[in-house]
């Protein structure tokens, strides 16, 4: 079955820098588009980033776009997502979702999350 | 960026009735309209995509209807499992999501 597995959470100051991991089984990995999606406390769903299945394109939300970056390692079946300049709205539960379809891509799978929180 | 609106934002409902939640999109997305289901320190979980399609393993009792801006969950007869939290995303530009109808017990 599909399993994606975050981790690389954690407490960080304003201002720096952490990455964060997904490790993906059950699924041949290097066939789908991957992406980033998070959760702020009691908030809803912001998309952040996506990975095409190669790695080769990338695109992210306004809210991230010059500051994190998203890559992924099809080799050892692993999604990243570094995130630089870490601000106090980044605080969030980070899920890494699956990517289906065809033409348009919605997520069918997603992690268990990992949170981050960005505070002094 | 195509804006989605759910409504109610909090829906009352007693276990075995119906629940109708309502998704509005800010301009066309076709078909192109998933709903997901989140649960208490869960993540979410699809149930709906291409707007009526249920996803593999979701029970009959859930539907969806809609196209263009308007979209409908409906859960024909709430068992208590399905109290949660449901979000609606296009996924026609981009990818947004709805702010949430939480499903609350009666």
């Amino acid at each position: 079955q599909v399993q994606l597995v975050e981790s690389g959470g954690g407490v960080v100051q304003p201002g720096r820098s952490l990455r964060v991991s997904c490790v993906a089984s059950g699924f041949t990995f290097s066939g789908h588009g991957m992406h980033w999606v998070r959760q702020a406390p009691g908030k809803g769903l912001e998309w952040v980033a996506v990975v095409s299945f190669d790695g080769s394109n990338k695109f992210y939300a306004d809210s991230v776009k010059g500051r994190f970056i998203i890559s992924r390692d099809n080799s050892k079946n692993t999604l990243f997502l570094q995130m630089n300049s870490l601000g106090t709205d980044d605080t969030a539960v980070y899920y890494c979702a699956r990517q289906v379809g065809s033409g348009v891509y919605y997520h069918d799978s997603w992690g268990q999350g990992t949170l981050v929180t960005v505070s002094a | 960026e195509i804006m989605m609106t759910q409504s109610p934002a909090t829906l009352s409902v007693s276990p075995g009735e119906r629940a109708t939640l309502s998704c509005r999109a800010s301009q066309s997305v076709s078909s192109n309209l998933a709903w997901y289901q989140q649960k208490p320190g869960q993540a979410p979980r699809l149930l709906i995509y291409a707007a009526s399609t249920r996803a593999t393993g979701v029970p009959a009792r859930f539907s969806g209807s809609g196209s263009g801006t308007e979209f409908t969950l409906t859960i024909s007869s709430l068992q208590s499992e399905d109290f949660a939290v449901y979000y609606c995303q296009q996924y026609n530009n981009w990818w947004t999501f709805g702010q949430g109808t939480k499903v609350e017990i009666k």
